[in-house]
């Protein structure tokens, strides 16, 4: 199983400033089956990327996210007050399917 | 617009048996693999158990294997996660979860809103 570990455990940023997420994997994600999710209290998550650097519809493009092999980032441009939020990792690669234990971006 | 509703969620003693169900409306039900993810209160997800678009090819997570089984009806474009043997850990909020392709192993594009399921004596 591969296991994935988001750091840091939570991001303290003010709006307009640059968030960058980590999450690396216990071993290499095959063909860089990685995605990233935002999920907001009371809320489902919401699919930001694919593939380690694929938009999802709709996502605006200060979302960006790289990354391979086993280390990959989730980056935030310049944070509006609604990307407030937890946001997790999720690798596809392999079975079973594993999620990182997630990243919470707050207000500072 | 792509729908996914939850159901069946409740309180359950522990060894006890419950059905989630979700339904899903406004794709074509049959090209899509299908999932549950749980996540329990405050915490992270948890990957529980995944169907490919025809039914025939299913995975589970070492925690639910065995004691869990998902199905899909495709007359009524739903999809089904019978839970046996419950016990205390399986506490959780369940969403349903639509994979991007025919497959079971691929990101998840559309979430329901969750049914919750409580374990407790």
């Amino acid at each position: 199983e591969i296991v994935l570990t988001q750091s840091p455990g939570t991001l303290s940023l003010s709006p307009g400033e640059r968030a960058t997420l980590s999450c690396r994997a216990s071993q290499s994600v095959s063909d860089s089956y990685l995605a990233w999710y935002q999920q907001k209290p009371g809320q489902a998550p919401r699919l930001l990327i694919y593939g380690a650097s694929s938009r999802a519809n709709g996502i605006p493009d200060r979302f960006s996210g790289s990354g391979s092999g086993t280390d990959f980032t989730l980056t935030i441009s310049r944070l509006e007050p609604e990307d407030f939020a937890v946001f997790y990792c999720q690798q596809y690669g392999s079975s079973p399917l594993t999620f990182g234990g997630g990243t919470k971006v707050e207000i500072k | 617009e792509v729908q996914l509703v939850e159901s069946g969620g409740g309180v359950v003693r522990p060894g006890g048996s419950l059905r989630l169900s979700c339904t899903a409306s406004g794709f074509t039900f049959d090209n899509y693999g299908m999932s549950w993810v749980r996540q329990v209160p405050g915490k992270g997800l948890e990957w529980v158990s995944g169907v490919n678009w025809t039914g025939g090819s299913t995975g589970y997570a070492g925690s639910v294997k065995g004691r869990f089984t998902i199905s899909r009806d495709y007359a009524k474009n739903s999809l089904y996660l019978h839970m046996n043997n419950l016990r205390a850990e399986d506490t959780a909020f369940y969403y349903c979860a639509r994979h991007s392709l025919i497959v079971a192993g691929s990101w998840f594009d559309s979430w329901g809103q969750g049914t919750l399921v409580t374990v407790s004596s």
